[in-house]
């Protein structure tokens, strides 16, 4: 079945360590995308990818990194720089850009720093 | 900034009658989206209609988007229990590269 795999499901870190959250497609999709959910504040938007090799800032960037090294692939690096970590991460993808294209959606990493 | 915002914010209704659930967004926009979340799971696409339509069936659930008055807002019929979940709409703002997503309106359905 093709989809987007998200691993962990539950992470657990130690203030001032990196983490890097895993994101990988089989749907031959173009797109990646990463979001953060807090409760009550919907999505925002990380970072995007719209080809191997290429990433754009969202909304909220600070404190992260990716990388797109392969079609399927969009690893999201949690750096110690980002002040409050702690959030549900979903990973997701599209064929193109938004334009007619829905997003497919992981099932999430919880992040919890302590 | 959010471009869009759903009202209202939480809605409990019987199993059996209809919910609608409404979303507002603040600029022009190519397509705007509707998604199912449920608890602790990623999103799910439920719908999608285009700045040049207004409305949109699908199975249970009808959309109409109007565009002058920057809102959209999603019909589910003859609710079921399963359908008790978060919704959310998403533009892309008119951008082409990123979507935008609402606060959502949380739907608990009591069988």
């Amino acid at each position: 079945d093709g989809g987007i795999t998200q691993s962990p499901k539950y992470l657990f870190r130690k203030e001032g360590q990196n983490v890097t959250l895993s994101c990988e497609q089989n749907l031959n999709h173009d797109a990646m995308y990463w979001y953060r959910q807090d409760p009550g504040q919907g999505l925002r938007l990380i970072y995007y990818s719209q080809i191997v090799n290429d990433f754009q800032k969202g909304d909220i960037a600070e404190g992260y990194s990716v990388s797109r090294e392969k079609k399927e692939s969009f690893p999201l690096t949690v750096t110690s720089a980002q002040k409050n970590p702690t959030a549900f991460y979903l990973c997701a993808s599209s064929i193109k850009g938004p334009n007619n294209s829905p997003l497919h959606f992981g099932n999430g990493t919880r992040l919890t720093v302590t | 900034s959010q471009q869009g915002e759903e009202d209202p914010q939480a809605l409990s209704i019987q199993e059996g009658e209809n919910a609608t659930m409404n979303c507002s967004y603040k600029t022009s926009i190519n397509n705007l989206q509707w998604y199912r979340q449920n608890s602790g799971r990623g999103l799910v696409h439920l719908i999608l209609i285009r700045s040049n339509e207004r409305e949109k069936h699908s199975g249970r659930l009808r959309v109409t988007l109007d565009t002058s008055k920057k809102s959209s807002s999603l019909l589910i019929t003859a609710s079921r229990a399963a359908d008790t979940a978060s919704y959310f709409c998403a533009t892309d703002a008119g951008t082409g590269n990123q979507f935008y997503f609402g606060t959502g309106t949380s739907l608990t359905v009591i069988p």
